[in-house]
């Protein structure tokens, strides 16, 4: 089956404790991003990646990071989380650039920061 | 910069009602036009969407039409089921304009279906 996990689901943690959120994808896709859902304000692009080494931020990539080693994963971040940080996350993955394309979406992680 | 404005929420209908879910669009180029859902306590799923002007999207009983000239594409359904409840975003790709890389959402409106 096709699609975009993500782990944990759910996570609570402590201001500057360093996390990382994974995401895979099992289509082969070569374009993935990383999205924060936060109410009143849908949905944020915070980085993406055209390929293996290739990422480049979103609209908010403060206070993130994300690595591209292998196609298939594309983990997100946080070397030190602050409670703003505290927000719903998706990973997406798309097969093609053009804006037809699309995006497919991970479940979700529910992150909270104390 | 492009953007998408959605109709505030939640929409509370009965089961059997027509919905509506206005949806309009900012953009300086020919953007694509998506309605994506998400279900309680899942990610987002594409619904349907429009590539071109005049285009209509459907997909499970629903509908939108990317009209150009009112920069608009209200979903609508004509008779709604407990099981459409969710949120439902509007969005827009636009690559020579906002870039390939995002789709731009709206702030999500949340229909509410009782039996």
């Amino acid at each position: 089956e096709a699609q975009v996990t993500q782990n944990p689901r759910y996570l609570i943690t402590v201001t500057g404790k360093k996390l990382t959120v994974t995401c895979s994808q099992n289509m082969n896709h070569e374009y993935m991003s990383w999205y924060r859902q936060d109410p009143g304000l849908g949905l944020r692009q915070i980085y993406y990646s055209m390929n293996v080494e290739v990422t480049d931020k979103g609209d908010v990539p403060e206070g993130y990071k994300v690595s591209r080693k292998e196609k298939r994963n594309f983990p997100l971040i946080l070397e030190s989380p602050s409670p703003n940080q505290t927000s719903l996350y998706f990973c997406a993955s798309r097969e093609g650039l053009a804006d037809s394309y699309e995006q497919y979406f991970g479940p979700g992680t529910r992150l909270t920061v104390t | 910069g492009d953007s998408v404005t959605q109709m505030e929420g939640p929409v509370t209908l009965s089961e059997e009602a027509f919905l509506t879910i206005n949806c309009t669009y900012t953009a300086t180029g020919y953007p694509s036009l998506f309605w994506y859902v998400q279900y309680p306590g899942e990610g987002l799923q594409l619904l349907l969407k429009a590539t071109k002007a005049d285009d209509k999207g459907s997909n499970k009983g629903f509908e939108a039409t990317y009209r150009k000239e009112t920069t608009s594409f209200h979903l609508e359904k004509g008779s709604v089921q407990v099981s459409d409840s969710a949120v439902y975003f509007c969005a827009l790709s636009d690559m020579w304009n906002t870039g390939f890389q995002k789709l731009v959402f709206g702030t999500g409106t949340r229909l509410l279906v009782s039996p």
